[in-house]
């Protein structure tokens, strides 16, 4: 089945940390990829996306994320985390077919 | 502009109710999307419209339907509700659908005693 998998649940680091999340996906054909983020108590937000062309991407808040096609993964980075940066990270995947996929997320802590 | 707003934020219905719940698109967008949004499912995708027409429906039972009206505006509505609709729903909205970037609103949390 057509799928998008997060790797981790859950996440705890401590600022200035480098923080990297995995992002799979079983879709084949073309895919656009993103990186939503949601807040606490806040709505869904969109960090980056990749269509096409250049498979690093860069989005906001100092987020990046790579786009690596033969291992259909779209993993996200930034180098140093900031408290601020806790949030619910979701991976999505649109194969062209009118909706998002979602991954079930990965909450991410970020100790002061 | 104005970002994309769901009508209520917030709502409390029983079992074998049904409700109905709103969204407005960002300005100029065409296609909205209902998606729901439970701990145990995670984000599950519902229904998307464009130009009033349904193009796309996720697995979800016949209880749950919508609309879209001609200004872009959609509706969603749940019939004879149960316990394990709870969930918060939030709507997308995107220029032209498909690959476009969906923009969400803040969702309507319903809770169904």
């Amino acid at each position: 089945a057509q799928s998008v998998s997060q790797h981790n649940h859950h996440v705890i680091l401590s600022e200035a940390a480098s923080l990297e999340l995995g992002c799979n996906y079983s879709y084949g054909g073309t895919v656009n990829l993103f990186w939503y983020v949601q807040y606490p108590g806040q709505h869904l937000q969109l960090l980056l996306k990749y269509f096409s062309g250049d498979p690093l991407v860069k989005g906001i808040k100092g987020f990046e994320a790579e786009f690596i096609k033969s291992k259909f993964s779209f993993n996200l980075r930034k180098p140093s985390v900031q408290w601020s940066d806790t949030a619910e990270y979701f991976c999505a995947v649109n194969p062209n077919d009118y909706k998002l996929s979602f991954g079930a997320g990965t909450t991410v802590t970020v100790r002061a | 502009k104005a970002g994309v707003t769901q009508t209520p934020r917030y709502l409390i219905k029983t079992r074998g109710q049904q409700v109905t719940l709103s969204c407005s698109p960002i300005s100029g967008h065409r296609s909205v999307s209902w998606y729901q949004q439970t701990p145990g499912q995670g984000l599950q995708f519902l229904f998307e419209y464009f130009s009033e027409t349904q193009r796309n429906k996720g697995n979800f039972p016949g209880r749950f339907s919508g609309r879209q009206f001609s200004n872009s505006r959609s509706e969603m509505n749940v019939s004879t509700l149960e316990l394990g609709d709870s969930a918060l729903y939030l709507c997308a909205s995107s220029p032209g659908g498909g690959a476009d970037t969906q923009y969400f609103g803040p969702g309507t949390r319903l809770t169904v005693l």
